[in-house]
């Protein structure tokens, strides 16, 4: 079945380092979501990239779509205390009526 | 406009017990997913409801669990006769229409806890 890998699973960064976290898929993807969950919460939605190699930036996240369409990154620039969570992407599964989501990237800032 | 709604957040079961999940999608959402979330683990498909049917239960385990999505109501998941394993957080999320684009919306999960 469709799978989308995401790596690192875990990254610890100093405050003020970058941070980027990477999804892959072997096939063509229709389009991609991220998603953060902060410890002890819900999934919250960020950002949905559809055409190939789409950039969207939302303040220091930057979101990039390939241009085969089967890769995304999220990057962080200059990371905070309040970026701490686990980054989910998530795709549509193709012939499928549910979405797939990645195994996430937890991302620790230390202080 | 309300959020996803999740009821109750936290339950307690013992081994052999039935446990009832509610979730009320956000108003004018008739699409319910739900996911079921281990501990330091990611987020694993398990159903696809509109109201009155389930269009896809490919993530649903065959025995024990069951879920609807009455006309009226929030959608249920019910799992019977618990085990340990079953001790997870199970997150709905819904979205207004069924479209390959649309974003889920997230309630806070019911953390299920199995004695």
């Amino acid at each position: 079945g469709q799978q989308v890998m995401q790596i690192p699973q875990y990254q610890h960064v100093q405050e003020g380092e970058d941070f980027t976290t990477y999804c892959n898929s072997s096939t063509t993807l229709s389009n991609i979501q991220w998603y953060k969950q902060r410890p002890g919460g819900h999934p919250v939605f960020l950002i949905q990239l559809v055409k190939s190699g789409e950039v969207k930036k939302q303040k220091r996240l930057t979101f990039q779509f390939g241009e085969a369409k089967k890769n995304s990154s999220l990057h962080i620039t200059a990371t905070q205390t309040t970026d701490v969570g686990t980054y989910f992407c998530a795709t549509p599964k193709n012939y499928g009526q549910n979405f797939v989501f990645g195994p996430g990237t937890r991302l620790s800032v230390l202080p | 406009n309300a959020g996803v709604m999740q009821n109750p957040r936290h339950l307690v079961r013992r081994r052999g017990q039935e446990a009832r999940l509610r979730c009320s999608p956000m108003k004018g959402h008739s699409h319910v997913y739900w996911y079921r979330q281990l501990p330091e683990e990611g987020l694993k498909f398990m159903v696809y409801l509109q109201k009155e049917n389930i269009i896809d239960e490919s993530g649903m385990p065959k025995e024990r669990f069951s879920a609807e999505f009455p006309k009226e109501g929030p959608s249920i998941l019910r799992i019977q006769q618990v085990v340990r394993g079953d001790s997870a957080a199970y997150f709905c999320a819904s979205s207004p229409l069924k479209t390959r684009t649309e974003t889920q919306y997230f309630g806070p999960g019911t953390r299920l806890l199995v004695l």
